[in-house]
């Protein structure tokens, strides 16, 4: 079965909004990473966030994570029509061999 | 660098042939894997390489097998294909300086069985 299951499964929203998408997961995890696939392609890796990390940026994303709850959440500031994609978090483990992709959140962007 | 290939792009098959997807990555990372995508769902994880002469399997490795004689290529065979095993496959590869957490994904091959 999947570890991480992405909440909501698709989101629509205005360009220019912000875009948060959920992820929760079953098992302690050594990190948490967020993928972007566009219609038909491969995935690209967007940002890394490790169990010991709380919050991380990487331009217009921010990351949390919560050990606790064994969520994390991804936000999109000032979306593009560019966004419109399908985002996928996925789980590693310290035995680093396995990474464990949740079912993604497809996210369009209206203009 | 062309990083992760795939071939071929697109495969129709009938049930009962066996074939082997290609993939090759010019990066020297250590490490493969092939997943599979369903429509709707994420990716689930067949067999993976963290080098050459070692394999192990994911989660959904019946009726796939997998070798790895050399750093570049990982190619996937599958024995007897079924129509359960239409889907669209992915390579990716990574390595150790990024934890091998950061993968690089190929394009995909979208494979239909008959």
């Amino acid at each position: 079965s999947q570890q991480g299951e992405e909440d909501p499964q698709a989101l629509s929203i205005q360009e220019g909004e912000n875009a948060t998408m959920n992820c929760s997961y079953k098992t302690s995890i050594n990190n948490l990473q967020w993928y972007r696939q566009n219609s038909g392609r491969g995935l690209v890796h967007l940002i890394l966030i490790r169990s010991n990390e709380r919050e991380k940026h990487s331009g217009r994303l921010r990351v949390t994570l919560d050990t606790s709850k064994k969520s994390s959440s991804l936000l999109i500031t000032a979306s593009r029509a560019a966004d419109t994609a399908s985002y996928f978090c996925a789980t590693g483990y310290s035995s680093a061999s396995k990474i464990i992709f949740g079912s993604g959140t497809r996210l369009s962007i209206r203009p | 660098n062309a990083g992760v290939t795939q071939t071929p792009k697109f495969q129709v098959l009938k049930t009962g042939q066996s074939m082997t997807l290609q993939c090759a990555q010019d990066m020297n990372h250590e490490y493969m894997s092939w997943y599979r995508q369903d429509p709707g769902m994420g990716l689930r994880l067949i067999h993976y390489s963290v080098g050459a002469g070692i394999t192990d399997q994911g989660e959904v490795p019946n009726g796939y097998n997998v070798s790895r004689s050399t750093t570049e290529d990982f190619p996937l065979r599958l024995l007897s294909a079924a129509p359960s095993q239409t889907s669209v496959y992915f390579c990716a590869s990574s390595t150790p300086t990024v934890g091998y957490y950061e993968q690089y994904f190929g394009p995909g091959t979208r494979l239909t069985v008959t």
